[in-house]
């Protein structure tokens, strides 16, 4: 089966440009989250999503961050404009419902410049 | 917001020998989780422990959950250099019913 998939897998941009990362989930999954990893403050939580409804959104750092999921098998996050601050690794998740396992997609390694 | 402190941070041993890696935070979790993160990969789960004071096996990793559910140690017998990687605790609140991940504990075992 496969497993939760994240595209790009590395992504380098500019600064100010806008940058779309990917995510299909596990079919038959119905919570969705995105997580930022850095060194500096380890994995947060950004977003989750809930049959295909934002939950909880508390952790999107500011309006230059935005999700979307459209479906049940896509999502998006977007950031407009990228700054230098939002290089770190981008992970989606999903499980069946929310506080069961989740299952981790390989990540976006984002550098803006 | 829920902090889970983990330590050590870094870690490293040689092959064989014995470690612990410890999860705590000052609030309660209805249950709490352990993954392990390679590079390049994301976190894969290992264990979820529910009830305060159990104890899970996996292998050579001994997991347990505190009595007052806010604090997890995991126990791994004679390491290996497959053990290598980054080892995440994970605790689930009742009311937000979202995992809030830890700080991390990077693991090296050498030969």
């Amino acid at each position: 089966d496969a497993g939760v998939i994240q595209s790009p897998r590395h992504e380098v941009t500019e600064m100010g440009q806008e940058v779309t990362l990917r995510c299909k989930p596990i079919s038959g999954h119905n919570s969705l989250f995105w997580y930022r990893q850095t060194m500096m403050r380890g994995l947060e939580l950004l977003i989750y999503f809930n049959n295909n409804v934002p939950i909880d959104d508390s952790g999107m750092p500011e309006d230059r961050f935005s999700a979307k999921m459209p479906n049940a098998s896509f999502s998006t996050l977007k950031i407009q404009p990228s700054e230098p601050r939002d290089s770190a690794v981008y992970f989606c998740a999903s499980s069946l419902q929310t506080g069961l396992k989740l299952f981790f997609g390989s990540g976006t390694q984002l550098s803006v410049l | 917001t829920q902090l889970l402190e983990q330590s050590p941070q870094f870690l490293s041993i040689q092959e064989g020998e014995n470690l612990t890696v410890y999860c705590n935070s000052s609030s309660v979790f209805s249950s709490l989780q352990w993954y392990r993160q390679e590079p390049g990969e994301g976190p894969v789960l290992l264990v979820t422990v529910v009830t305060g004071g159990e104890v899970k096996k996996l292998k050579r990793l001994t997991f347990q959950f505190g009595d007052a559910r806010k604090d997890s140690s995991l126990h791994i017998t004679a390491a290996q250099p497959g053990d290598t990687g980054l080892y995440l605790c994970a605790g689930v609140s009742g009311t937000a019913s979202k995992l809030t991940f830890g700080t991390g504990t990077r693991l090296q075992v050498t030969l």
